[in-house]
């Protein structure tokens, strides 16, 4: 289970504060990916880097950022903005980018009230 | 942008069984289709993947078949046993992933 970290597992925040979930890797991967799952549904993609310094808006990015300063590093943080930002957060790291392999951290269940 | 369905949502087999799970994408261009195994609560798995080169792909009791003219691919697990209940999910991938909605799969002993 071990080379890609997030933490916490659980995280409770009050609406209108701003949290920043934590993603580590040490598989020296270059491409890190954030997704969002809600019950029942599968994983969409919020945001993707493919490279220290560079990253791209997924799918639904409104209302978080990111930001890839070290290879092994990926915060995301989830913004006052996000409108629904109760839910299954999960990042990712690949090798080769989008036809190789990712390996998924264990997630953080983020609950905002 | 990628489109990916996939069907059934929920499946329940009797243990000895086979399970079929299938997926379709609307972008031709997509070239990796990996299929994932959720356990409630935690981090999804790497169970099989293929590439758009290649139709079919197995290991042991997983396979999974690819007709890129149709833009389909399934997943074929035999011999079904209780610890295969889980949610699947298969994805396309072109510059990123797509994923489907998922698969419920429930293996009764």
């Amino acid at each position: 289970d071990g080379g890609i970290t997030q933490s916490p597992k659980y995280l409770f925040r009050k609406e209108g504060q701003n949290v920043t979930l934590s993603c580590e890797q040490n598989l020296n991967h270059d491409a890190m990916y954030w997704y969002r799952q809600d019950p029942g549904q599968g994983l969409r993609l919020i945001y993707y880097s493919q490279i220290v310094n560079d990253f791209q808006k997924g799918d639904i990015a409104e209302g978080y950022s990111v930001s890839r300063e070290k290879k092994e590093s990926f915060p995301l943080t989830v913004t006052s903005a996000q409108k629904n930002p109760t839910a299954f957060y999960l990042c990712a790291s690949s090798t080769g980018g989008s036809s190789y392999e990712q390996y998924f951290g264990p997630g953080t269940r983020l609950t905002v009230t | 942008g990628e489109n990916v369905e996939q069907h059934p949502s929920t499946l329940s087999v009797q243990e000895g069984d086979s399970a079929v799970i299938k997926c379709t994408y609307s972008d031709s261009a997509s070239n990796y289709f990996p299929w994932y195994k959720q356990e409630l609560g935690k981090r999804p798995q790497l169970i099989i993947d293929i590439r758009s080169n290649v139709g079919e792909k197995k290991d042991q009791r997983i396979a999974v078949t690819l007709n890129k003219t149709a833009k389909h691919f399934s997943l074929h697990i035999t011999e079904t046993q209780p610890e295969d209940s889980a949610v699947y999910f298969c994805a396309a991938s072109r510059e990123k992933f797509y994923f489907g909605s998922g698969t419920k799969l429930n293996v009764k002993p």
